[in-house]
């Protein structure tokens, strides 16, 4: 099983809104990544969890808040986002940094 | 810095081979990878090689790399409309697992 599990896969919301993506993987991979993409563009990487623990933020802006609740599960939520985060979320893991596998992908669509 | 680059658009006719090309700057990555994705979905990893092989292949798909000009590419052969889709080539940046991709190459298959 090398699948990593997306949801929603498509999310419309305002910009006053709280909402959260989910992601999720039974591989036992203990590095889990959110990136963004932009259409054509390739993925920019965000947030890396190691060992259940933030080991990597890129910069990201606070209305990004990702949480990892044990080792096969990763949130992230959103608030009070702009319309230009509008993009293609992606969650991947793997272990040790070999072999990376992606989720299909949350379609998010800020209003 | 980091940095990674491919061409962006290649066309070729079903039944031919195609030539993928990246060029990356870090020495020091362990592994290397291509992925593919369709119009719509996530990231499929398609193979990696490890950065003391010169060369893998998989069925249709022949990675070379030559670690001196830091030159990556990914033959695949008998093309099909099928492989139509963007591919990335991306390289792990330091321990973190971090991916580092290339602007990805457009594969067009005409019949």
């Amino acid at each position: 099983d090398t699948e990593v599990t997306q949801t929603p896969k498509h999310l419309v919301m305002g910009m006053t809104n709280k909402k959260s993506l989910k992601c999720e993987q039974h591989m036992g991979h203990r590095a889990m990544y959110w990136y963004k993409q932009k259409a054509k563009k390739p993925p920019e990487l965000m947030f890396v969890y190691s060992y259940e623990k933030l080991s990597i933020n890129e910069s990201v802006p606070s209305r990004f808040s990702p949480e990892c609740p044990n080792s096969s599960l990763l949130n992230l939520h959103l608030h009070a986002l702009q319309p230009e985060d509008s993009a293609l979320y992606l969650c991947a893991s793997s272990q040790e940094g070999v072999e990376a596998f992606f989720g299909q992908g949350t379609r998010l669509t800020v209003v | 810095g980091e940095d990674v680059e491919q061409s962006l658009f290649l066309s070729v006719r079903e039944g031919d081979s195609s030539v993928i090309n990246c060029t990356y700057t870090d020495s020091s990555s362990t592994y290397l990878y291509w992925y593919k994705q369709e119009p719509g979905a996530g990231l499929q990893l398609l193979t990696y090689i490890f950065s003391n092989m010169d060369m893998k292949q998989d069925q249709r798909l022949t990675v070379l790399l030559n670690k001196k000009d830091k030159h990556l590419s990914l033959r695949i052969a008998d093309t099909q409309t099928g492989d139509s889709a963007i591919y990335f080539c991306a390289e792990v940046y330091n321990q973190g697992g971090k991916l580092i991709f290339g602007q990805g190459t457009e594969l067009s298959v005409k019949p």
